[in-house]
């Protein structure tokens, strides 16, 4: 079983819709990151999560540490939305890596 | 400067070639990562260097894989005797201190086995 579960895989919207992207984990975390892949391959950092919620404009990543689960939320999606969504983690005592989940192909029509 | 630099953006080599890639990371930022992406798949942990401690080569996948950081400023990553499986974007990072701060990647390097 991977440390690091994404879902879903693949996901399609139509502009508007509200967007949940889940990430379910196996270890202890002493942070989780939230990154954003355009088609080009750049990489962006969304957020960075150790508790609670955190809100950028139309996102919102929530985090429960209990439930090994977190969650990025998207409203009023747009196509410049679309994008992979990827979660990574770093284990509880090792700051030196991140473990990545296998990333959500978001698509957004208009 | 402002972000992660990585050079070159782009790059076809021959197989059975050497090739170094280069990341300047964020100026102040002691941790640098390695990631590497084949097409469609998944990121890659490559290696990680923290400041002067000795660098985590865990992720490198065979030993014609290898990084060099110079203190706590450019990194460079070779692969020598390039094989076609070796095609793949490399992306460089780096953060404040660890993993637990924001981190910032470059916009990668792609090479091209041939």
């Amino acid at each position: 079983k991977n440390e690091v579960e994404q879902s879903p895989q693949n996901l399609t919207a139509q502009e508007g819709e509200f967007i949940t992207i889940n990430c379910s984990y196996s270890v202890g975390i002493s942070a989780l990151h939230w990154l954003q892949q355009h088609p080009g391959g750049g990489i962006v950092s969304l957020f960075m999560l150790s508790s609670g919620k955190k809100k950028h404009g139309r996102l919102i990543a929530t985090i429960n540490i209990q439930e090994k689960h977190s969650s990025l939320h998207i409203t009023a999606s747009h196509p410049r939305d679309s994008a992979v969504y990827i979660c990574a983690l770093i284990s509880s005592g090792s700051a030196r890596q991140l473990t990545f989940g296998s990333g959500t192909q978001l698509t957004v029509l208009p | 400067g402002a972000g992660v630099s990585q050079s070159p953006s782009n790059k076809v080599t021959e197989k059975g070639k050497d090739v170094e890639l280069r990341c300047d990371p964020i100026s102040g930022h002691t941790a640098l990562y390695w990631y590497r992406q084949r097409l469609g798949q998944g990121l890659e942990f490559l290696i990680y260097f923290q400041g002067n401690s000795a660098p985590d080569k865990s992720g490198l996948p065979s030993d014609r894989f290898s990084a060099e950081r110079t203190g706590e400023s450019v990194s460079t990553l070779t692969i020598q005797r390039t094989q076609q499986e070796d095609s793949a974007v490399y992306l460089c990072a780096s953060s404040l201190v660890t993993a637990g701060n924001t981190i910032y990647f470059g916009e990668g390097s792609w090479l091209t086995v041939v």
